[in-house]
């Protein structure tokens, strides 16, 4: 198994651009996170989604942060427009339904914007 | 809100010594619990994971869990420089969705 896959590993841009980031679970997890990670917050959940729905995104810092899970294998979280502040590492963690034997995360993109 | 608490560290243990890390959580309804290691730049891996009140054993690694005293731990014996990270503890409550709630994490430091 490939293990969660994540593109890109690292993402330099300007303020105000767009930010794509993409992220395909392991196959057979139903369940999908994203993670930011930075110095002063931790890990921060963003969103989740089972069986490709969203179902919690209360996590979303604000309406320039949107999520898709179009299908089982692939999700996508973006920013636009992007702002220094959403300078962090993104981790998307993909696990069995359930959680009972955790998450599986990817190895994240390190996301500058300048 | 539902907590899980961490000292943040640095835990700093010469090599060979047993490092404990320690883990407290708040919503009396979790019912697995597990340990994730991440070394600086790395994403978190999963190491151990406990379900039940007692211990449980994997190698060098020891989890133990008191859920009458909301108390979590990872022991680790004979500590390598390798074994230098920070140490995620996390809860999961089934009955309020499947998410984790991560501790803000233990950065231990083995020195050689």
């Amino acid at each position: 198994d490939a293990g969660v896959i994540q593109s890109p590993r690292h993402e330099v841009t300007e303020m105000g651009q767009e930010v794509t980031l993409r992220c395909k679970p392991i196959s057979g997890h139903n369940s999908l996170f994203w993670y930011r990670q930075t110095m002063m917050r931790g890990l921060e959940l963003l969103i989740y989604f089972n069986n490709n729905v969203p179902i919690d995104d209360s996590g979303m810092p604000e309406d320039r942060f949107s999520a898709k899970m179009p299908n089982a294998s692939f999700s996508t979280l973006k920013i636009q427009p992007s702002e220094p502040r959403d300078s962090a590492v993104y981790f998307c963690a993909s696990a069995r339904t359930g959680g009972w034997f955790g998450y599986t995360f990817g190895s994240g993109t390190r996301l500058t914007v300048v | 809100q539902k907590e899980v608490e961490q000292n943040s560290g640095p835990l700093s243990v010469p090599e060979g010594a047993i490092a404990s890390l320690n883990c407290t959580y708040s919503d009396r309804g979790s019912q697995s619990f597990f340990w994730y290691r991440q070394y600086s730049g790395k994403s978190p891996e999963l190491i151990m994971s406990i379900y039940s009140n007692g211990d449980k054993e994997d190698g060098r690694f020891t989890a133990q869990l008191n859920k009458a005293s909301q108390y979590v731990s990872l022991l680790i014996r004979d500590s390598q420089p390798s074994d230098s990270a920070t140490y995620l503890c996390a809860a999961l409550n089934n009955n309020a969705g499947n998410m984790l709630t991560f501790g803000g994490g233990t950065r231990l430091m083995v020195k050689p």
